[in-house]
């Protein structure tokens, strides 16, 4: 059974950039969700997809979007980077009778 | 709201058993989670309980839930210095999504 993976590892953007991050979920599952965790902070989340269309959204501005592709791996873009978007990007998956999510290692984001 | 707190820091001596204590607010809780983190890494499921359950255990691991009191605790017995990490909180009520508490850094020394 292949675990939740995301890409790039690390990513270093300026003010204004957009970015995209990549998530390829567990096998077997059909729900993927975004976390954003700031420094010395919980995941905060941004919002969840289920297959292929979004399932709830928290409390994050609409430069925030995602994507789900047919074999449900996952995509995060940001547009118009702010400094405070600097965090590790966590993606989790799960899907079918198990309550649990699966996350992934993460994407640390840096924004000078 | 959807609030949920958790001590910042614990420290123990190897051996001992650690308890690592959260609180919420969300009365409509079905899931509640704990996760560890260790530096740089993603979050690793330890354990979770079902909010009609009073208490789960598992290995060295046991998770008490006191639902009308809104408190989730998770005991670690024969703390090893490879439990040092942190420890995060975590539940679920009617939508999907988790709620994370600001993790608690368990450091276990010799």
């Amino acid at each position: 059974e292949t675990g939740v993976t995301q890409s790039p590892t690390h990513l270093i953007k300026t003010r204004g950039q957009q970015v995209t991050l990549r998530c390829s979920s567990q096998s077997g599952h059909n729900t993927v969700s975004w976390y954003q965790q700031a420094l010395g902070q919980g995941p905060q989340f941004i919002f969840q997809y289920y297959r292929e269309e979004e399932n709830g959204r928290g409390n994050f501005p609409p430069r925030f979007s995602g994507l789900q592709f047919p074999n449900y791996s996952s995509e995060l873009n940001v547009n118009a980077l702010e400094l405070d978007d600097s965090a590790l990007y966590l993606c989790a998956s799960s899907g079918g009778l198990d309550p649990t999510q699966y996350f992934g290692p993460g994407t640390r984001l840096t924004v000078l | 709201g959807e609030d949920v707190e958790q001590s910042l820091f614990l420290s123990v001596r190897e051996g001992d058993s650690s308890v690592i204590n959260c609180t919420y607010t969300d009365s409509s809780s079905t899931y509640l989670y704990w996760y560890k983190q260790e530096p740089g890494a993603g979050l690793q499921l330890l354990t979770y309980i079902f909010s009609n359950m009073d208490m789960k255990q598992d290995q060295r691991l046991t998770v008490l839930l006191n639902k009308k009191d809104k408190h989730l605790s998770l005991r670690i017995a024969d703390t090893q210095t490879g439990d040092s990490a942190i420890y995060f909180c975590a539940e679920k009520g009617s939508t999907d999504k988790l709620i994370f508490g600001t993790g608690t850094r368990l450091q276990v020394f010799p």
